[in-house]
């Protein structure tokens, strides 16, 4: 079936560190893939998405690209600040139309000044 | 209003008592979820009203009852809770078949099962 597996957490860093949470996918035909960010207390945002091969989603810094011939999407970012600690999710949906989203487990990431 | 609107933010209720969470998209979507996130679990997808189709996981148990009168409402109701559903509960819409599309989720209900 369709899933999707992140490193598990919990990550801690310090300002300015540069981060890497590893994304591999599990699908038949090609996937819309994305990152979602939880802050405490809140539900899930939008972080950034791609929706076809080598395609790069950027946004506040992060960055992740659609590998196709490794099935992985991978979240960075250059240098990390503490408002990035939260929980990090990556998240696919099957079929480019389809309406079934499937979701990792969550990263938890901490960022120490 | 804009996005995913979700409430009550925050739930307590006795094992005998009934609820309802209601959730409200002002999105123009025509999906709608339920999930559920309870800690150090995966984001559980409880039902899915697609297009006025509803598609659901069978684990769930019948004390967790969705209805979704129109593609912008979503209720679920509760019933005879156990304290392991207390959990966070979070509805989302989305658009289906639109290829860049993605879940916007609301704030989620805290549930608490005392």
């Amino acid at each position: 079936g369709n899933s999707v597996t992140q490193m598990e957490g919990p990550v801690t860093l310090s300002e300015e560190a540069f981060l890497t949470i590893n994304c591999t996918y599990t699908a038949t035909g090609y996937p819309s893939l994305f990152w979602y960010v939880q802050y405490p207390g809140e539900g899930l945002q939008l972080l950034l998405k791609a929706t076809k091969a080598d395609d790069k989603g950027s946004n506040k810094g992060f960055e992740a690209t659609y590998r196709k011939e490794t099935t992985s999407f991978h979240l960075e970012k250059g240098s990390v600040q503490v408002s990035d600690s939260a929980v990090y999710f990556c998240a696919g949906k099957r079929s480019n139309t389809g309406n079934q989203f499937y979701f990792g487990t969550g990263t938890s990431l901490t960022v120490i000044p | 209003e804009t996005g995913v609107t979700q409430t009550p933010r925050h739930l307590v209720m006795g094992m005998t008592n009934k609820k309802s969470l209601k959730c409200e998209q002002h999105l123009g979507h025509n999906a709608m979820y339920w999930y559920k996130q309870s800690a150090k679990k995966p984001l559980e997808l409880m039902f899915v009203y697609s297009l006025e189709e509803r598609v659901e996981n069978n684990s769930v148990p019948s004390r967790f009852s969705p209805e979704c009168p129109n593609s912008s409402h979503l209720f679920l109701h509760l019933h005879t809770l156990q304290p392991e559903d207390s959990a966070l509960y979070l509805c989302a819409s989305s658009q289906v078949n639109r290829v860049d599309t993605e879940a916007f989720f609301g704030q989620g209900t805290r549930l608490t099962v005392v």
